[in-house]
């Protein structure tokens, strides 16, 4: 057990919807990343948040955003779902600001399906 | 822009086998870490081990042991005597700094092991 819980597990909706993933991370865990695995791009970083506020920023859609609150946990938002954002999305979080020695330790996952 | 390569897709060994997965990397950060995670069947990734780009020191934990050569940019992971709960897919990752002192990992494809009883 990571210590970082992810909800829900499973989603599963259609096309054009939004749906809301959210993460809370390991105790005393002030950094939170989120990543997206694919069938056809692999594992790919998506965002990283600090303490509240967007640290840096991979390849995430325009249509995907995400905050982190006072309470530390996050949430990643997907919006106007296409068939291509059927993946397995994972939260890490790490202590600290996200230093370069520092593991990040994953969540068990949401699995989207669009359907 | 980084890069990590493990080039073996899927690996099967008979049980008690060794097994050596490859992972080569492209960085121009000097100073970088080195990671490997496990994602067993049931999905969660597992962080293994980390190693930076200034330690060249073999390490061996119970029946996992890394090579890390940065002459050849490659952080090779043996497991000894493989048993069953090992299949699984596992990933080499990089540390790339993001700038104000943050870090995303970038991650290879992924290799496949079975290990087949």
């Amino acid at each position: 057990d990571s210590g970082v819980t992810q909800t829900p597990k499973h989603l599963i909706t259609a096309t054009g919807q939004r749906v809301t993933l959210r993460c809370s991370p390991r105790s005393g865990d002030l950094s939170v990343y989120w990543y997206q695995q694919s069938l056809d791009q692999g594992l790919q970083f998506l965002i990283q948040y600090y303490n509240g506020e967007e640290r840096a920023k991979g390849n995430i859609l325009e249509r995907f955003s995400a905050q982190q609150f006072p309470d530390l946990h996050s949430e990643l938002n997907l919006s106007s779902l296409e068939l291509g954002d059927s993946a397995l999305y994972f939260c890490a979080s790490s202590v600290g600001v996200g230093g370069v020695d520092q593991p990040q330790h994953f969540g068990d996952g949401t699995r989207l399906s669009i359907l | 822009a980084q890069k990590v390569t493990q080039a073996q897709t899927e690996i099967s060994v008979v049980e008690k086998e060794d097994v050596t997965l490859d992972c080569v990397y492209e960085t121009r950060d000097t100073t970088y870490y080195l990671f490997w995670y496990k994602q067993p069947p049931s999905g969660e990734l597992v962080f293994l081990i980390r190693r930076n780009s200034f330690d060249e020191q073999n390490e061996i934990s119970g029946r996992y042991s890394w090579n890390f050569q940065k002459s050849t940019s490659s952080f090779n992971f043996t497991i000894t005597a493989s048993q069953v709960v090992d299949s699984a897919v596992y990933f080499c990752a990089l540390s790339e700094t993001s700038g104000a002192g943050s870090y995303q990992l970038t991650f290879g494809k992924g290799t496949k092991l079975s290990v087949i009883p």
